[in-house]
Order: C-alpha cells, then structure tokens, then sequence
C-alpha cells in the first residue's frame, strides 16, 4: 500500500494561465475524491468519483474547474484561467465503498499559488 | 445539509497535561464522524472514527473520542500530551451514504515543553 500520490506537491503560475493536477489514488479504492483547502480553513468538497463517473460537484467547481477519472484508476483536476483567488492546498483522497471500509485516505495535497 | 463545529481555533497545552478538542455537528440524517490530524505542509492522517457500534472510539497514539447523538458531539480527549501532538485537528461528518466529507474549521493544538 504506497497511499494515495499527488502530483505536482507544489505549483506557481500566473493569473490566466491553465494547471492541472494528478493524483493516484491506492489501488484498490473505487472512490475518489478532491478537496480544496485555504489557509486557516478546513478542507471543502469539490467533487468525487466511484469509478470513472463523476457523481457529485460542488457549486465551489466553476465552469473553469474540470476533473477526469479516464480509467476509474488516476484523476486528474484542471483549472483553465486561473484566478489568485484559486491559490490553496488541493487535496485528493481515495476510499472504498463498504461498510467497515467507508474511510477517506489523504494525499500529501498540491500547493497552488497564482500570482 | 450537514456542518461541523469547532468552536476552540487554538488550545495551548502544557505538555503531560489533559486536553479536549470540541467538535459538535449538525445532521438530519445518520452520520459517521472522523477526525484527522494535519501535520505542517502535510497532508490529512486519519486518527479515529466513529461508524458504528461502541460510542467509545480509540486511536493507536492514545486520543478517544466519544459519540454522543443525544448533544450532537464527538469531542477528541487525550490524558497526557506530547510535544509531537502539535498539530491542526479536523473533525469532519459524513452521512451513512458516504458522498463527502464535511470538515470544521479545524483547532490547532499547541503543545509547550
């Protein structure tokens, strides 16, 4: 069990220029998740995956966020036309539907500052 | 719609001293509770949850936490702290269907020798 990966762990760019983020959730997990944190707040829900479908997105996702999970295995997060107020911590986690099991795992988070 | 509670953003403790971080939630449905701890520049670690059976949860590096679905709680209790404990503490709920985590502003505790 390596855990759940995310890549790049940090990212500086300019306002108006398109990032995208990956992240590997372990292997057996079926779900998967993306938060976005701010400094001095607790993690907010952004959107989740079981599989490949996308079933949940929050208002807090515009029209310049998409995220893709091709295979039901990786996801990726892309944010078009950054804005400085898009600078946070984004956080994947991965988890497994099932009783015992319904636990949320953390990756380390990528870092995001828009300039 | 559910929310999470923490009403202390910051708790200094002494170190072997008791400490208790307060979470209360708020939920028309059957939850699940969790909290995880944030070390610094690091990602989210799971430290205990509550899912289903004994209102009395325990992690491996001595914090409990106590289901109380009569006052809407799941505060975080620990009898002796130590100067590693330093950390940001989340509470977080979620319902029995398991979309999504809803997090409090979290409480940082902060431990001096």
């Amino acid at each position: 069990d390596t855990g759940v990966s995310q890549n790049p762990r940090h990212k500086i760019t300019k306002r108006g220029q398109n990032v995208t983020f990956r992240c590997d959730p372990i292997s057996e997990h079926n779900r998967l998740y993306w938060y976005r944190q701010t400094l001095g707040q607790g993690p907010e829900f952004l959107t989740y995956f079981q599989n490949e479908a996308q079933l949940e997105k929050s208002r807090l996702l515009s029209d310049r966020f998409s995220a893709e999970r091709p295979k039901g295995s990786f996801s990726t997060l892309e944010i078009q036309r950054t804005e400085q107020g898009d600078s946070a911590m984004y956080l994947c986690a991965s988890g497994v539907r099932g009783t015992e099991q319904e636990t949320q795992y953390f990756g380390p988070g990528t870092r995001l500052l828009v300039l | 719609a559910q929310s999470v509670t923490q009403l202390d953003s910051q708790v200094p403790v002494f170190e072997e001293a008791p400490v208790e971080l307060r979470c209360n939630y708020s939920s028309s449905v059957s939850v699940y509770l969790f909290w995880y701890v944030q070390y610094p520049n690091q990602g989210l670690q799971l430290l205990l949850k509550y899912l289903s059976g004994s209102t009395l949860v325990k992690s491996i590096n001595g914090f409990e936490a106590e289901f109380n679905k009569s006052q809407t709680s799941f505060h975080l209790r620990k009898p002796s702290v130590h100067i590693s404990d330093t950390a940001e503490y989340f509470c977080a709920v979620t319902n029995t269907g398991f979309q999504k985590l809803v997090f409090g502003t979290g409480t940082r505790l902060l431990v001096s020798p």
